[in-house]
């Protein structure tokens, strides 16, 4: 079971990026997704989570607006793309999948079990 | 949105210490609360989910409990390899909010 991403680097401010995850080792289209990360020196931030059809997108406040995350079963990969950043968004950036169970017909949610190594944005001038 | 705030933000414990930490919901929730521990330069690995369920192959000396806004993770006898920071996160509604994190060191 493998969480790996790309696409991180140095943008000015106001600019965009886009990351990737790569998935493997399990059945990506079986679980909801989530972007989680944390800025140099402080703690973790959730920023986004999709659900496993993307039928339900969830953003924290502070990226509402700016971000978008979205998902291809078909190639197993997560993706979060960003617009207009800024200094506080720098931090490296973990692609993450939902631990969830299935009993009385839905799925239960539990926590996040597999983490990736991270991306690192950085925005600045 | 649900808030998580906890304590304390740092300790220094001996080898086979109880620590205990805790971590309080600005609103009383269900037990849709996970613990992750962070060692230093490495990701975060889930411990606990529902407040008191150890994640596979987590050591039993960790547990969880607590209800309504206040819970705890203990770590029965600190082991060398427990150094690292612990976080919260509630998933009962809203954002998935974590703590801000409680770092636990060697004395």
């Amino acid at each position: 079971v493998q969480l790996v991403e790309s696409g991180g680097g140095l943008v000015e401010p106001g600019g965009s990026l886009r990351l990737s995850c790569a998935a493997s080792g399990f059945t990506f289209s079986n679980y909801s997704m989530n972007w989680v990360r944390q800025a140099p020196g402080k703690g973790l931030e959730w920023v986004s989570s999709i659900s496993r059809s993307s039928g339900f997108i969830y953003y924290a406040a502070s990226v509402t607006g700016r971000f978008t995350i979205s998902r291809d079963n078909a190639r197993n990969s997560l993706y979060l793309l960003m617009n207009s950043l800024r200094a506080e968004d720098t931090a490296v950036y973990y692609c993450v999948r939902d631990f969830l169970s299935y009993s009385g017909n839905k799925y239960h949610y539990h926590g996040m079990d597999v983490w990736g190594q991270g991306t690192t944005v950085t925005v600045s001038s | 949105d649900i808030q998580m705030t906890q304590s304390p933000s740092s300790l220094s414990a001996s080898v086979g210490d109880r620590v205990t930490i805790t971590c309080r919901a600005s609103l009383p929730m269900s037990n849709y609360l996970a613990w992750y521990q962070q060692k230093p330069g490495k990701v975060p690995r889930l411990l606990i989910y529902e407040a008191s369920t150890l994640q596979s192959g987590v050591p039993s000396r960790f547990s969880g409990s607590g209800s309504g806004t206040d819970f705890t993770l203990t770590i029965s006898s600190l082991q060398p390899e427990d150094v690292a920071t612990y976080y919260c996160q509630q998933y009962n509604s809203g954002p998935r909010t974590f703590g801000q994190g409680s770092k636990v060191e060697l004395k």
